[in-house]
């Protein structure tokens, strides 16, 4: 099973609302990570999840939050997002970070558009 | 700063052609370069390049690494429609995360 899993697929939220993404993975990979994505542009790295501690926060705003409940799962919450903060959010796993080369898996992304 | 470039940004084929995707880097601490292939959603994993010279090939897709020349190639032969994506260079660092070029938006035509 080469699956990671991400819901819902698609969020519309006011910038007021607090809603949260959910990403998943069975493949036993300790590291999983948040990407977000703008149109025509690559992912940009936000949060990098190593043996459930957060090792890596690209200066990403406080109105995003990851949690890592346990070394399946990774959240990232969302609160008083702005409209420029729509995009595709992806969520990948790898076995390690910084460790061995292992290469990572996509999840299907959740489309957020804040309104 | 770490840096990827792909090239070209885009490019348009027609189905049967042989296509070749660029992808240089000047990085410090490199471990290892990683193609994707993108559609709708989300990126696709194509290869996973360690060590230069080593071709790797999948069906009709192919790719190799220059470590000193640092760069990359993929190659695609006869080309379908369904080839039609972007093609996402990626390189790995030590201790870092993915860096990601630009993308190269290839589209095949019938």
């Amino acid at each position: 099973d080469t699956e990671v899993t991400q819901t819902p697929k698609h969020l519309v939220m006011g910038m007021t609302n607090k809603k949260s993404l959910k990403c998943e993975q069975h493949m036993g990979h300790r590291a999983m990570y948040w990407y977000k994505q703008k149109a025509k542009k690559p992912p940009e790295l936000m949060f990098v999840y190593s043996y459930e501690k957060l090792s890596i926060n690209e200066s990403v705003p406080s109105r995003f939050s990851p949690e890592c409940p346990n070394s399946s799962l990774l959240n990232l919450h969302l609160h008083a997002l702005q409209p420029e903060d729509s995009a595709l959010y992806l969520c990948a796993s790898s076995q390690v970070a910084g460790g061995p080369s292992y290469e990572q898996y996509f999840g299907p992304g959740t489309r957020l558009t804040v309104t | 700063e770490d840096k990827v470039v792909q090239s070209p940004l885009s490019l348009v084929v027609h189905e049967g052609d042989t296509v070749t995707l660029n992808c240089s880097y000047e990085v410090t601490n490199f471990r290892s370069l990683l193609w994707y292939k993108q559609e709708k959603k989300a990126p696709t994993f194509l290869f996973m390049l360690t060590s230069s010279g080593i071709e790797k090939k999948s069906g009709r897709l192919s790719s190799i690494l220059d470590k000193k020349e640092l760069f990359s190639i993929l190659n695609i032969t006869a080309t379908q429609t369904g080839d039609s994506a972007i093609y996402l260079c990626a390189v790995e660092l030590v201790g870092t995360p993915l860096v990601f070029g630009k993308g190269t938006r290839l589209s095949v035509i019938a």
